[in-house]
């Protein structure tokens, strides 16, 4: 299995751009998370799904986050517009179980907004 | 919400034992207490997971102690490939949700030569 994919990689974009950035899970995985990650704050968890459905947001900033999940292979978030506070490393995470807390990681988007 | 307190920083020498201890209080009654391993520009990885007890795979042991207000995580003989960010994961009280895992803030182990 080749493990959770993110991309892009890395991604420099101004002020007021839209950004989005891709994930696609573990096949077989009924659970996947959204995190940021800044030296401020920590990882944080921003929203996950379980079987493709939201199911708690309230790690989101603010409205100009969204996420979505068209099917169990793939995942956006998507900021618009983005603001330079919005720099970080953005993870997706996969877990088979949520009971289990074992969640899989992908490499990370890097996002700077000038 | 869940609360988990690390130490920031520690550092080792090789091939010595290192121990971080993890504080997580108010851990809900059913629920793991699991370990990250980050390094440098990549995703946190899977290390180790528990109830109580002791619990030991080939990479590390985890010490929880009856009451699970706490946790150690235990490398032995490490070198400087252990050289990472460790975070202790664990779900609040009364909650079935995975808003409630929260990572600590995180150990930055240093391992010197």
């Amino acid at each position: 299995d080749a493990g959770v994919i993110q991309s892009p990689r890395h991604e420099v974009t101004e002020m007021g751009q839209e950004v989005t950035l891709r994930c696609k899970p573990i096949s077989g995985h009924d659970y996947l998370f959204w995190y940021r990650q800044t030296m401020m704050r920590g990882l944080e968890l921003l929203i996950y799904f379980n079987n493709n459905v939201p199911i708690d947001d309230s790690g989101m900033p603010e409205d100009r986050f969204s996420a979505k999940m068209p099917n169990a292979s793939f995942s956006t978030l998507k900021i618009q517009p983005s603001e330079p506070r919005d720099s970080a490393v953005y993870f997706c995470a996969s877990s088979p179980r949520q009971g289990t807390e074992t969640q899989y990681f992908g490499p990370g988007t890097r996002l700077l907004v000038l | 919400l869940a609360k988990t307190t690390q130490p920031i920083s520690m550092d080792s020498y090789e091939g010595q034992e290192v121990n971080i201890t993890c504080s997580h209080n108010n851990i809900a009654t059913n629920d793991y207490i699991t370990w990250y391993q980050q390094f440098p520009s990549q995703g946190p990885r899977f290390i180790i997971q528990g109830y109580k007890t002791k619990v030991t795979n080939e990479v590390a042991s985890l010490f929880i102690p009856a009451d699970r207000k706490s946790s150690t995580l235990s490398l032995p003989r490490v070198s400087l490939s252990d050289t990472a960010v460790y975070y202790c994961l664990s779900r609040g009280i009364s909650s079935g949700s995975a808003r409630q895992l929260t990572f600590g803030s995180g150990t930055q182990l240093t391992v010197l030569p």
